[in-house]
């Protein structure tokens, strides 16, 4: 079985200033992670993902993640926020199973000041 | 490229009445979900299918929901008869190939609520 937990249902952080969204994993294989980001009456889009390979990964609009066998963890980060980064953000673990299951966490919502 | 179409954006309806969404994944792409996302929460998945064969439909409520993808492409999620618990935003995502690390691209969702 899998699941994600997200600590902290709002963070919120003034314009400029570093963004840290956590994520705490639980998986019985080997996982792959996700970091998706919602805007209010959108889709989830991609911000990046954990497949194996090098455990710092780079997505897209400046964020970053890292994964930390030892602590179960795949911190989302940023280090200087904007306004428009503002959404609501999951995180979502997978299996390799040759397929993709993914379990969604709860979700963490942003909240940027000027 | 389009992105992966839902319609309708939104849907109000009176309990026991059917409804259905709609979903166009984006071209060429084999393997699509429905998501069940309740507020506050993170999406679930009802269904998956690769090409016209659901292959994970065990969190699908079958005794009111169905689902199909006729030809591979378009799919179709029901619900007969829509009760209140079932008001939440129903999202459809679609990924290139069967993989454990393919990215899934998501539609902007259906916005149900049941009165």
């Amino acid at each position: 079985a899998q699941s994600v937990t997200q600590l902290g249902s709002h963070v919120s952080v003034s314009e400029g200033a570093l963004v840290l969204l956590r994520c705490n994993y639980s998986s019985s294989v080997p996982p792959y992670l996700f970091w998706y980001v919602q805007y209010p009456n959108q889709g989830l889009q991609l911000l990046l993902k954990y497949t194996s390979a090098a455990t710092l990964v780079k997505g897209i609009n400046g964020f970053e993640a890292e994964f930390k066998k030892s602590e179960t963890s795949f911190h989302l980060t940023k280090p200087s926020a904007h306004m428009s980064d503002a959404a609501e953000y999951f995180c979502a673990v997978s299996g390799d199973t040759g397929f993709q299951k993914l379990v969604f966490g709860t979700g963490t919502r942003l909240l940027v000041s000027p | 490229e389009a992105g992966v179409v839902q319609s309708p954006r939104y849907k109000i309806i009176e309990k026991k009445q059917p409804v259905a969404f709609w979903c166009n994944p984006i071209s060429g792409h084999n393997t699509l979900y429905w998501y069940l996302q309740n507020l506050g929460q993170g999406p679930e998945l009802l269904i998956r299918y690769e090409n016209e064969e659901a292959v994970d439909d065990s969190q699908l409520p079958k005794d009111r929901f169905s689902a199909e993808r006729l030809k591979g492409v378009d799919s179709t999620l029901k619900i007969q008869p829509a009760e209140l618990g079932d008001s939440a935003v129903y999202l459809c995502a679609s990924s290139a190939r069967q993989s454990s690390t393919d990215t899934q691209y998501f539609g902007p969702g259906t916005r149900l609520t049941v009165l």
